[in-house]
C-alpha cells in the first residue's frame, strides 16, 4: 500500500531535550516536506527536500532541522524544543515533474500527523 | 514569493446548498492548483485539482475553476451533505526556477447543517 509514515504519532517532551520525528514514503517521490499545523494559521512549511542530498527552507524554519541521506526517509530534528513549538506535524510527499532542468512538486501526499508537546 | 489568500475562512450552509470557497495567488508563474481536504483528526487530502491550461474542471459534485488573469481559482460544492463538513486548503504551485517551497492558504471551515 502506497503510503507516508511517521513516527511517533504523539509525543509529550520537556524544554531543551533533543528529539526526532521520523518520516518514511514509499511511493519514490523525489520531493518530501514537513509541515506544522497550528489553529487559524493553516499548513506552514517548515523545510522540504527536492532529492537526496538537497533540502531548502520553507516559511518556518527556525529551530528544526531535517537530513535527507535516502529518498524515502525525511527525518525532523528540533535539537532544543521550547513550547512555542507544540504543534500538530504532517510529514508529505510528492513526485516532481517539469522539463529543461525546472522541477516542481504535484500532489502532496500527507502522513498521519504527530502531535507534539513541550512543556 | 507565493502570497496565497482564502476567502471565507468559515462558511456555514444548510444541506442541498452549494459552497463555494475562492483562493487568490500572486505568483503568475503558477500552474498546479490544487484543494485539499482535511476532515476533524485525520490528514489533509487532495479532492480536486487542475492545471494551468484548462478553465474548469468537474468530478461529480465538486468542482474547480480558474482565473489566471485573476489569479484566483475557486471550488464549488454542489448539493452539500453532511460529510462535505471539513478544513478545505489551497496551495497554488508556482513553477519559478528552482523555487519549490509551497504556501497554503490559512483553511475554509465548512460546516454542513442536516
Amino acid at each position: 500500500e502506497a503510503q507516508v509514515t511517521q513516527n511517533p504519532r504523539y509525543l509529550i517532551t520537556v524544554t531543551g531535550k533533543k528529539l526526532t520525528v521520523t518520516c518514511s514514503q514509499n511511493m519514490n517521490h523525489e520531493y518530501m516536506s514537513w509541515y506544522r499545523q497550528d489553529p487559524g494559521l493553516g499548513l506552514r512549511q517548515i523545510y522540504y527536500s527536492m532529492n537526496v542530498e538537497v533540502t531548502d527552507k520553507g516559511d518556518v524554519p527556525e529551530g528544526y532541522k531535517v537530513s535527507r541521506k535516502e529518498k524515502r526517509n525525511f527525518p525532523l530534528i528540533l535539537e532544543s524544543p521550547s513550547p512555542n513549538q507544540t504543534s500538530l506535524y504532517f510529514c508529505a510527499s510528492s513526485r516532481t515533474s517539469g522539463t529543461g532542468g525546472v522541477r516542481r512538486s504535484n500532489e502532496q501526499f500527507f502522513g498521519p500527523g504527530t502531535r507534539l508537546t513541550v512543556l | 514569493g507565493e502570497n496565497v489568500e482564502q476567502h471565507p475562512s468559515t462558511l456555514s450552509v444548510q444541506e442541498g446548498d452549494s459552497a463555494v470557497i475562492k483562493c487568490t495567488y500572486s505568483d503568475s508563474a503558477s500552474n498546479y492548483f490544487p484543494w485539499y481536504k482535511q476532515e476533524l483528526g485525520k490528514r489533509p487530502q487532495l479532492i480536486i485539482d487542475i492545471r494551468s491550461n484548462v478553465g474548469e474542471k468537474k468530478d461529480q459534485r465538486i468542482a474547480v475553476t480558474l482565473n489566471k488573469t485573476a489569479k484566483h481559482f475557486s471550488l464549488h460544492i454542489t448539493e452539500t451533505q453532511p460529510e462535505d463538513s471539513a478544513v478545505y486548503f489551497c496551495a497554488p504551485i508556482p513553477v519559478s526556477g528552482g523555487y519549490n517551497k509551497l504556501i497554503f492558504g490559512a483553511g475554509t471551515r465548512l460546516a454542513v447543517h442536516p
